[in-house]
């Protein structure tokens, strides 16, 4: 498996413009989870998701954020309109739970700067 | 709210040295406890993954250890390379399944 894909990898728009973000889950994989990485937050879940379907997105900052999975091999990040402090790396992890809790798998992130 | 602090947050040591990093949680109702490791400018890798009922688990140079009741785990590498130079993330998961990740540590392994 080529593990979890995310596009683009980096990405630098201007404030107010909307931004798409994109992950492929490891196929298989029942839960898909939204991070956000930034120097003075650390890693903060955003939003996850199990068989498709929403199941907390408490850690979503606010309005401006959304996200879905339209099926099981892919989901959206979309942030509009963008502002500057949106600016991080933004990570999608997916893992299989088959009863007990199972180690996630994360891609490569996307470099988003917000000008 | 579960709490994870991880110290020390940077660690530079030479080649050879075996080294511990710490993780500590405030509150002990988990499910699991993982270790991550995250090179610069990629994603976290999953080292080791210990479920609540664990105390340890191991791979190669690694060994991960858990105590739930103290809410605290280390991570021990024996016998540092160079090439181990990452930032080491500690994540705990508890039953709402949401984990909640440490700052991680900056560990520098210089030659």
């Amino acid at each position: 498996d080529a593990g979890v894909i995310q596009s683009p990898r980096h990405e630098v728009t201007e404030m107010g413009q909307e931004v798409t973000l994109r992950c492929k889950p490891i196929s298989g994989h029942d839960y898909l989870f939204w991070y956000r990485q930034t120097m003075m937050r650390g890693l903060e879940l955003l939003i996850y998701f199990n068989n498709n379907v929403p199941i907390d997105d408490s850690g979503m900052p606010e309005d401006r954020f959304s996200a879905k999975m339209p099926n099981a091999s892919f989901s959206t990040l979309k942030i509009q309109p963008s502002e500057p402090r949106d600016s991080a790396v933004y990570f999608c992890a997916s893992s299989l739970s088959q009863g007990v809790v199972e180690t996630q798998y994360f891609g490569p992130g996307t470099r988003l700067l917000v000008l | 709210k579960q709490e994870v602090t991880q110290i020390p947050a940077a660690l530079s040591v030479p080649e050879g040295e075996n080294l511990v990093l710490n993780c500590s949680f405030t509150d002990s109702a988990i499910y699991n406890l993982q270790w991550f490791r995250q090179d610069p400018g990629k994603g976290l890798t999953s080292l080791l993954l210990i479920q609540s009922s664990q105390r340890e688990q191991t791979s190669g140079r690694l060994n991960a250890s858990l105590d739930k009741s103290s809410g605290r785990s280390t991570l021990y590498i024996a016998a540092s390379q160079p090439g181990d130079s990452a930032t080491y993330l500690c994540a705990v998961s508890g039953g709402s399944y949401i984990p909640t990740f440490g700052r991680g540590t900056s560990l520098i392994v210089h030659p």
